[in-house]
């Protein structure tokens, strides 16, 4: 079965500091892993994509995420944030058996502060 | 804008009521998906369309749900006898084959 878990409820950081929300996965096989944001009402936003290649993927808004196989781990990083980046923060993958299906982890609601 | 959309954005209802809701996708997207999203959660799959076919449904997608998408273009989801546990977001979005979704704004549904 595949899933991602996403460790920490809510992560602060102060704005200019760089921040990281953590994704891990747990799938057989090659991952495509996926991050999106969520705006308060909104629908989900794509940031980035790891399909193959390169284990620093980079994305919309100066985010990028690295994969990590050993540790199963797709983190998304920015080194400095925005307070306009406070929002949440969906790591996804997609089915293996299943290309159309997605799995979505809980969220990691971030806050950026003056 | 050519991004997905939802209509209504927001609708609230009284238990025992139907209701149904639209999404348009992005127009060259041939896949059609629709999630829902309660309080504190990630998206759940509950079913996704490729043209007019509707390919998988989730065990999450009771009887009194159902969704069409009569020429392959726009989709209706519709929730017979809502019960207050069917309040939350629902979200469609749109691919290409195997390709990244794009989601729409979400309709959020109270049911008192």
């Amino acid at each position: 079965a595949q899933s991602v878990a996403q460790p920490e409820d809510q992560v602060n950081v102060a704005e200019g500091n760089p921040l990281t929300v953590k994704c891990t996965y747990s799938v057989s096989g090659n991952p495509y892993l996926f991050w999106y944001v969520q705006y308060p009402n909104r629908g989900l936003q794509f940031l980035l994509k790891y399909i193959t290649g390169d284990n620093l993927v980079k994305g919309s808004y100066g985010f990028e995420a690295e994969f990590n196989k050993s540790q199963t781990s797709f983190h998304l990083k920015k080194p400095s944030a925005l307070v306009s980046d406070s929002a949440l923060y969906f790591c996804a993958v997609r089915g293996r058996s299943n290309f159309n299906k997605f799995y979505f982890g809980s969220g990691t609601k971030l806050n950026v502060k003056p | 804008d050519t991004g997905v959309s939802q209509n209504p954005r927001h609708k609230i209802t009284k238990r025992g009521q139907n209701v149904t809701f639209r999404c348009d996708p992005i127009s060259e997207h041939n896949r059609l998906y629709w999630y829902r999203q309660t309080l504190g959660q990630g998206p759940e799959f509950l079913t996704y369309f490729q043209n007019e076919a509707q390919l998988e449904k989730s065990r999450l997608l009771s009887d009194r749900f159902s969704a069409e998408r009569p020429k392959g273009s726009f989709s209706t989801l519709e929730i017979q006898r809502t019960e207050q546990g069917d309040s939350a977001m629902y979200l469609c979005a749109s691919s290409q084959p195997s390709d990244t979704q794009y989601f729409g704004p979400g309709t959020r549904l109270t049911v008192l």
